[in-house]
């Protein structure tokens, strides 16, 4: 079946821009988390949805970012007023819920690449 | 705090031979979770392998087997009879185990860099 996937793959802006990006779980994972991966380091947890609602948005790191999941499915992460800092790619991962600690195995998107100039 | 260190930037292997990669972590919970995720230069995450804080013995996945010492916290990743296409970027993570109050969000390491020499 289809993996998780990210638009756009690729994203150039200016500073003081909002962009958005986005997220396509895999069908039927009810979990979808975003994270933020800067250069030569781990990814770092943003933000976690259990269905529509976000259960965890304790990893933002300022309210310039939000997220969104209407439906429970695609997820949206908004970045307003963006800043050279918030260059890194942003990579979203979906997983099962209720179904064991093995089951709940995180699957990832290939990633935005956000470069802000 | 939950913690997840990897000791070496980068690693070097010879085609075919066998390379272990160093994951230490460190966590208060009892019930756990301990994966390791490969990133190539494309950048997408891959899973390779799951470890459960009470799992008996350890974790294999074809190539892939994980070296567990509970005592010694350690989730040491062994790649066997290496191949060139296991280039990349190697991942330590950690998960509190899901339950009512915990989001199963993944703590990850620094990464190991591993090339792999023909």
């Amino acid at each position: 079946g289809a993996g998780v996937s990210q638009t756009p793959s690729n994203k150039v802006t200016e500073k003081g821009k909002y962009v958005e990006l986005r997220c396509d779980p895999i069908s039927g994972h009810t979990a979808l988390y975003w994270y933020r991966q800067s250069l030569g380091q781990g990814p770092e947890f943003l933000i976690y949805f259990q269905g529509t609602g976000a259960a965890d948005d304790s990893g933002l790191p300022n309210d310039r970012f939000f997220a969104v999941r209407p439906e429970g499915s695609v997820s949206t992460l908004k970045i307003q007023r963006t800043e050279r800092g918030d260059s890194a790619v942003y990579l979203c991962a979906s997983s099962l819920k209720g179904q064991g600690p093995r089951q709940e195995t995180q699957y990832f998107g290939p990633g935005t690449r956000l470069l802000v100039l | 705090a939950q913690k997840i260190t990897q000791t070496q930037p980068g690693m070097f292997v010879q085609e075919k031979e066998a390379v272990t990669l160093d994951c230490t972590y460190d966590t208060s919970d009892p019930s756990y979770g301990l994966f390791w995720y490969k990133q190539p230069s494309s950048g997408e995450m891959i899973f390779l392998i799951y470890q459960g804080s009470y799992d008996q013995q350890n974790a294999t996945e074809g190539r892939y087997s994980l070296n567990f010492q509970k005592a010694r916290k350690s989730a040491n990743l062994v790649i066997s009879a290496s191949q060139l296409g296991d280039s990349a970027m190697y991942f330590c993570a950690m998960r509190e185990d899901p339950g009512s109050s915990n989001t199963g969000k993944l703590i990850f390491g620094q990464g190991t860099t591993l090339q792999v020499k023909p």
